[in-house]
């Protein structure tokens, strides 16, 4: 059981505007901010979103993040094949003196 | 290019010990923190442990503490895990990260370099 929740799949036609969201609580989500990363199968997860909002060079605009109170959002827009990947948040949780990630969320461009 | 290559993964019995390697290159080693994060198969990605860029903060999960020690040399621009008593739960696939924020801990600058990862099975 993670201590952020995702939902365990989405799914969207090409074209189309996809939300991820991700619930944690007052000591993770609720005072930290907040990181997305994207899973590839076969490679190696990949920063998309940092510091709730943040896009790495390199990462396209159709990607963005928010927050808000204990709850994220990842939003891709103009939904692509090559999106088809796993998406977890990841945030510091001040409680438990540690970082923590969602289960990750299985997005599928149908 | 920023690159990590991680090494040392293996199938071990339950009990014993494994030392995991990370080499790092393209980017200044010593001027970054660095993390450890697992992934057991059909889980979520766990965070197993972070250093400092100049080793005087580390920091582990509760489920390894006592068990893995971190470590980094900075003249070799690499970054080991020593892992004892491992268990079968620590099964995974180990990757090797970089904070994304020069001299910083904190989380806000995300994990923005990761190797391919490493596999440890612990099995009898």
């Amino acid at each position: 059981q993670s201590v952020l929740t995702q939902p365990p799949s989405v799914s969207g036609t090409p074209g189309q505007r996809v939300i991820i969201s991700c619930s944690g609580s007052s000591s993770n989500i609720g005072t930290n901010t907040v990181n997305w990363y994207q899973h590839l199968p076969q490679t190696a997860p990949k920063l998309l979103i940092y510091g709730d909002n943040q896009r790495p060079s390199g990462v396209p605009d159709r990607f963005s993040g928010s927050k808000s109170g204990t709850s994220a959002s990842l939003a891709i827009t103009g939904l692509q094949s090559e999106d088809e990947a796993a998406y977890s948040c990841a945030a510091w949780d001040d409680t438990l003196g540690s970082g923590v990630f969602g289960g990750g969320t299985k997005l599928t461009v149908l | 290019e920023a690159l990590l290559v991680e090494s040392g993964g293996a199938l071990v019995q339950p009990g014993r010990s494994l030392r995991l390697s990370c080499s790092a290159s393209g980017f200044t080693f010593e001027s970054y923190a660095m993390y450890w994060v697992r992934q057991a198969p059909g889980k979520g990605l766990e965070w197993v442990s972070t250093i400092s860029y100049n080793s005087e903060y580390i920091h582990y999960a509760d489920f390894v503490k006592g068990r893995f020690t971190i470590s980094r040399d900075n003249a070799k621009n690499s970054l080991y895990l020593q892992m004892d008593s491992l268990s079968t739960e620590d099964t995974a696939l180990y990757y090797c990260t970089k904070n994304g924020g020069l001299y910083s801990n904190s989380w806000y600058y995300g994990m923005d370099v990761w190797g391919q990862g490493t596999t440890v099975t612990v099995s009898s």
